[in-house]
């Protein structure tokens, strides 16, 4: 499976926007990028994926660069409820379901 | 409130026991996941079910023993546990057409277990 790069942490204000950088210079053309959060105390959450053009949903938005190898998410207003380790997956669809290869993620501390 | 339950939330056990770790979902999933978590670090896959069936074993050992016995239901038979599985064991659940899945999975919020 290809492999993801995150920085091991980061902090924001609250109501600020927040980028979230990944790096997956290896990806291929059939990888979607996957992002999933997990809050403290709680399973790992879906946040959103794309193939190649940029997604929007009620969490967040999903950039993709234009040769896929980097991606960024974006909180556009943070809460100290998005205080979560946030992971950034690539899947290959299979024929047995898909698997989520976790990488160490990102932790992002909010504050006031 | 997730829509996959896991039940115990807490199991302590000893190395000598038996003891099973039961998910259930109604979102008509036909893909479903066990996922162990060791404390601060990232998940890690375990078994998938496709239909029901077996599809990906991740070379776990066999004192864990998993059983899907209908669509709705995944349990984890736990047998001559080791301290070093002590975790938070996690399920998830996701659609799946034809056995190909690219819809996101829903996870519970785990059982975590400790082996004396």
């Amino acid at each position: 499976d290809a492999k993801t790069t995150q920085p091991n942490s980061m902090e924001s204000n609250e109501e600020e926007p927040v980028h979230l950088p990944c790096n997956h210079s290896t990806i291929s053309g059939t990888d979607y990028i996957h992002w999933y959060r997990q809050l403290p105390s709680q399973g790992p959450e879906y946040v959103i994926h794309g193939l190649t053009s940029n997604v929007n949903n009620r969490m967040a938005s999903l950039a993709i660069a234009e040769d896929r190898k980097s991606s960024t998410l974006i909180l556009h207003r943070a809460t100290l409820r998005d205080a979560a380790v946030y992971y950034c997956i690539l899947i290959r669809l299979t024929g047995g379901g898909n698997k989520l290869t976790f990488g160490t993620g990102t932790q992002l501390k909010v504050e006031l | 409130d997730t829509e996959v339950t896991q039940t115990p939330k807490h199991l302590v056990m000893g190395m000598t026991n038996k003891k099973s770790l039961k998910c259930e979902q109604h979102m008509g999933h036909r893909a479903m996941y066990w996922y162990k978590q060791k404390a601060k670090k990232p998940p890690e896959l375990m078994f998938v079910y496709s239909y029901e069936k077996l599809s990906i074993n991740e070379s776990v050992p066999s004192r864990f023993s998993p059983e899907c016995p209908n669509s709705s239901l995944l349990n984890l038979h736990l047998h001559a546990l080791q301290p070093e599985d002590s975790a938070l064991y996690l399920c998830a659940s996701s659609q799946s057409v034809d056995g190909y899945s690219n819809q996101p999975q829903h996870f519970g919020d785990g059982t975590r277990l400790s082996i004396l």
